[in-house]
């Protein structure tokens, strides 16, 4: 079945470091691939996405670009905010079965002024 | 306007209650979703309705009864409550593409 897989945290940056968070993702055929952000006491919301290989997504300054070859879609700032606290989750859905979306672990960002 | 809206925000009940939860979607998205969320920040699929009909079911205990009126709506039912529950719950609605989720309910079971 599909899974995927993210950088574990807590991550704790100082402001205006760099960000990566790591996602790798098992599936078949050629899914859609997703960043979604959970800020404190809210629901999840769209971050980014990208629906095929080579796709860049990119919003809020995040961007992840969609590695068919090393089955990735890793997130990255330049440059984080205080306000970018929060989960990050990585989710795919598959172009095989298309009501159910696949979602990481999540990873809790804490960036400090 | 609110996507995704789902009450109550928060539910504290007793251990052995029978609670609901409501959710709606103003989207006209053909597929509907819960999730829950433990402590961990860890999400899981409970269920997924497409146009009315279950076409999701992750082995959740049978006391998690969801209903789905119309497609704008799923509610979710949960008899004999247990301490394990406690947890919040996202209702999320999609259409070939990203979900949108509601604010959660944050169920407490004492």
């Amino acid at each position: 079945g599909n899974s995927v897989t993210q950088m574990e945290g807590p991550v704790t940056l100082s402001e205006e470091a760099f960000l990566t968070i790591n996602c790798t993702y098992t599936a078949t055929g050629y899914p859609s691939l997703f960043w979604y952000v959970q800020y404190p006491g809210e629901g999840l919301q769209l971050l980014l996405k990208a629906t095929k290989a080579d796709d860049k997504g990119s919003n809020k300054g995040f961007e992840a670009t969609y590695r068919k070859e090393t089955t990735s879609f890793h997130l990255e700032k330049g440059s984080v905010q205080v306000s970018d606290s929060a989960v990050y989750f990585c989710a795919l859905r598959g172009d095989t079965n298309a009501g159910k979306s696949t979602f990481g672990d999540g990873t809790t960002l804490t960036v400090k002024p | 306007d609110t996507a995704v809206s789902q009450t109550p925000k928060y539910l504290v009940t007793q251990m052995g209650n029978d609670k609901s939860i409501k959710c709606e979607q103003n989207l006209g998205h053909d597929t509907m979703y819960w999730y829950k969320q433990d402590s961990k920040k860890f999400l899981k699929i409970m269920f997924s309705y497409n146009n009315k009909e279950l076409i999701i079911n992750e082995t959740v205990p049978n006391r998690f009864s969801p209903k789905s009126p119309d497609k704008a709506h799923l509610n979710l039912h949960i008899n004999s409550l247990e301490l394990g529950d406690s947890a919040v719950y996202f209702c999320a609605s999609s259409q070939k593409g990203s979900a949108f989720f509601g604010q959660g309910t944050r169920l407490t079971v004492v």
